[in-house]
């Protein structure tokens, strides 16, 4: 059975403190792997794809990596605008199979 | 480029009742996703269409069901409400890949009273 595992469930960061989010996920037929960011009571924002182990995607305080298993979201010098939940959704055979999501939490 | 639109953007109904709700993609896009979220179970996938066609679907009743028209507009419809049923509903449009990054809309919140 497909299944996918975020960790931790809550972050609490100071300003500038650089951290990671997990995302563990066992998906037959994997066609990709996708990061969304969600702010409360909004849909999620698109923010990386990564379609095959050892592929790195980066945009601004953000990076994204791809392992055979495990997928991370690193967070550098994070700002309270940085604040959200973020979602990782393996692509299966048919559908994207969300995680509970890793709720963010930056103070200044 | 406008976003995904999805009306109404807020919704009561009661038990029993039956609501149908609108989708928007981006142009250019022709597959729709649907998607249930709520604190206890996260985001589930409904079902998807591709050319007016359903083309993969989750585990949900048979009461919750959709369309696509020509233009690519999607449309839901859950018959019989429950409370269970509450929930904010996504739309996300894609260009035609099944593995095509999805872009959701804002949602629509549902509540059954």
């Amino acid at each position: 059975e497909d299944q996918v595992t975020q960790s931790p469930e809550a972050l609490r960061l100071q300003e500038g403190e650089s951290s990671s989010l997990n995302c563990s996920y066992t998906v037959s037929g994997l066609r990709g792997l996708f990061w969304y960011r969600q702010d409360p009571g909004k849909g999620p924002e698109f923010l990386f794809t990564l379609y095959s182990a050892g592929e790195e995607k980066e945009k601004e305080r953000l990076k994204a990596t791809l392992t055979k298993k495990e997928s991370f979201l690193h967070i550098t010098a994070p700002k309270p605008e940085d604040s959200a939940t973020y979602l990782c959704a393996p692509r299966g055979y048919n559908k994207l199979i969300f995680g509970a999501g890793t709720r963010l939490a930056v103070h200044p | 480029k406008a976003g995904v639109t999805q009306t109404p953007r807020y919704l009561i109904k009661t038990r029993g009742q039956q609501v149908t709700l609108s989708c928007s993609p981006i142009s250019g896009h022709r597959s729709v996703s649907w998607y249930q979220q709520t604190p206890g179970q996260g985001l589930q996938f409904l079902f998807e269409y591709f050319s007016e066609t359903q083309r993969n679907k989750g585990n949900f009743p048979g009461r919750f069901s959709g369309r696509q028209f020509s233009n690519s507009r999607s449309e839901m419809n859950v018959s019989t409400l429950e409370l269970g049923d509450s929930a904010l509903y996504l739309c996300a449009s894609s260009l035609e890949q099944s593995t095509d990054t999805q872009y959701f809309g804002p949602g629509t919140r549902l509540t059954v009273l």
